[in-house]
Order: structure tokens, then C-alpha cells, then sequence
């Protein structure tokens, strides 16, 4: 059983569009980080969030932590071909252990 | 480039073999990460070392051991193999591992086959 639950497990979408991937818990993180990972590379950090309620942005990608710090969204506006791929959040709790979610796979069509 | 090295990139062996992955940290990193990831499981954390010292442990089998050298790289020895084995074997490294931000770099990760 994962600690976070990603959703949903795949998205296909076109080019131009919106999309949300979520990040679920029922354990309270200090942090919570999203990486980016590209077939036959590692996963590449995005962003950390830290504080309950933050947003983050990044160019298209906005990152929110939920207020009580259970979970969090990634939104990407505009997707493009290159933001193809596999998101990944991870949680950091007291231990500083990084628990990673199963991932989302984001094919976006061009 | 994360500056993390691993080598190497693909590795195929049989059931019941021993094999050594290597991993060289960041520059300026002296903690280490070791991941395993599958298509069924994710990516699932395996141990870390800092500066030498093992600080925690994951979803380790008993037959797979890592260790740190005084250099900062480290290896993770995997051995007895079987099928499932098969699997992206990742090292990450971060300046401390401690932290709210407690970012990793992770390598390029080294693919394992096991016949």
C-alpha cells in the first residue's frame, strides 16, 4: 500500500489543453516535493512545497500543498509534448524519508 | 545532468549471481540514496548512507548490502538474484539529508535483467 495515492494513474491529453494530477494522503508530511521522470532517465525535482496552502509556480506548472498538508495538485496550463511524462510526488515526514507516490503518466499530444 | 554517476547503465545476468552497482554522489553531497524501481511497485527507497554511515533503511532485501567509501561513492552489492530482481536500480544524492527540503539528484539509474 502506497503512503500517497496518486490520481489518476494515466492522462492523455492534446496539446493546448489543461490538465491536474492529485496527490493524496492520510499522513501529514513536513514537505512535499514533485519530480518529473522521462522514460530510461531519473527522476528530475520540480519543486518543494513546505508550508500548508502554499502555491508554487513554475513557468506553466502551478504546485498547491494542501492546508492541513495531507496532499497536493500539480496543475500544468497550455500542456505541450515536452512536458511529457512521468509525474512523481514524494512526501518527506519527522524521519526526512522521501515516500514516493506510484506516478502519474502524462502523454500529451501533439 | 544531475551530476550523479552510475554505472553501469545496463546490466544482464542469471538467477542465483552477484552483481555490484556504483554510484558517485554530487560533488559537495555526502548523503546517498538507493532506490528500486519496477513497473509494479514504483519506486520504492532502499537504504541511505551519510558521510559513511548507513542512517536509514527501506524495503532492503537481506540478500542486497550497500556501503559508502571514505570517497563518498557508493556500491550496492545485489546478490543470490531472482526473476523479480529485474528492475531500474537509482542512486540519489543531497548535502545532508535532513531538512524539510531535503532535495535529491537522482542518476541516470542502472537497468537490471536477471534471465
Amino acid at each position: 500500500t502506497q503512503l500517497l495515492e496518486q490520481s489518476p494513474q494515466f492522462l492523455s491529453i492534446q496539446e493546448g489543453e489543461n490538465l491536474t494530477v492529485y496527490c493524496n494522503s492520510s499522513s501529514v508530511f513536513s514537505s512535499l516535493q514533485w519530480y518529473r521522470q522521462e522514460p530510461g532517465e531519473g527522476p528530475v525535482l520540480l519543486v518543494t512545497v513546505v508550508t500548508g496552502g502554499e502555491v508554487k509556480k513554475l513557468k506553466r506548472l502551478t504546485f498547491q500543498f494542501g492546508d492541513a498538508r495531507k496532499d497536493s495538485s500539480l496543475h500544468i496550463t497550455a500542456a505541450q509534448p515536452g512536458d511529457t511524462g512521468l509525474y512523481l510526488c514524494a512526501g518527506v515526514r519527522g524521519d526526512y524519508k522521501l515516500s514516493f507516490g506510484a506516478g502519474t503518466t502524462v502523454t500529451v499530444r501533439a | 545532468d544531475s551530476g550523479v554517476t552510475q554505472t553501469p547503465k545496463h546490466l544482464i545476468t542469471a538467477t542465483g549471481q552477484r552483481v555490484t552497482l556504483r554510484c558517485s554522489p554530487r560533488s559537495g553531497d555526502l548523503s546517498v540514496y538507493w532506490y528500486q524501481q519496477s513497473l509494479d511497485q514504483g519506486l520504492q527507497f532502499l537504504i541511505q548512507y551519510y558521510n559513511g554511515e548507513e542512517r536509514a533503511k527501506g524495503n532492503i532485501l537481506e540478500r542486497f548490502s550497500a556501503q559508502q567509501f571514505p570517497d563518498l561513492h557508493s556500491e550496492l552489492n545485489l546478490s543470490s538474484l531472482e526473476l523479480g530482481d529485474s528492475a531500474l536500480y537509482f542512486c540519489a544524492s543531497s548535502v545532508d539529508g535532513r531538512g524539510l527540503y531535503n532535495e535529491q539528484f537522482f542518476g541516470p539509474g542502472t537497468r537490471l535483467t536477471v534471465l
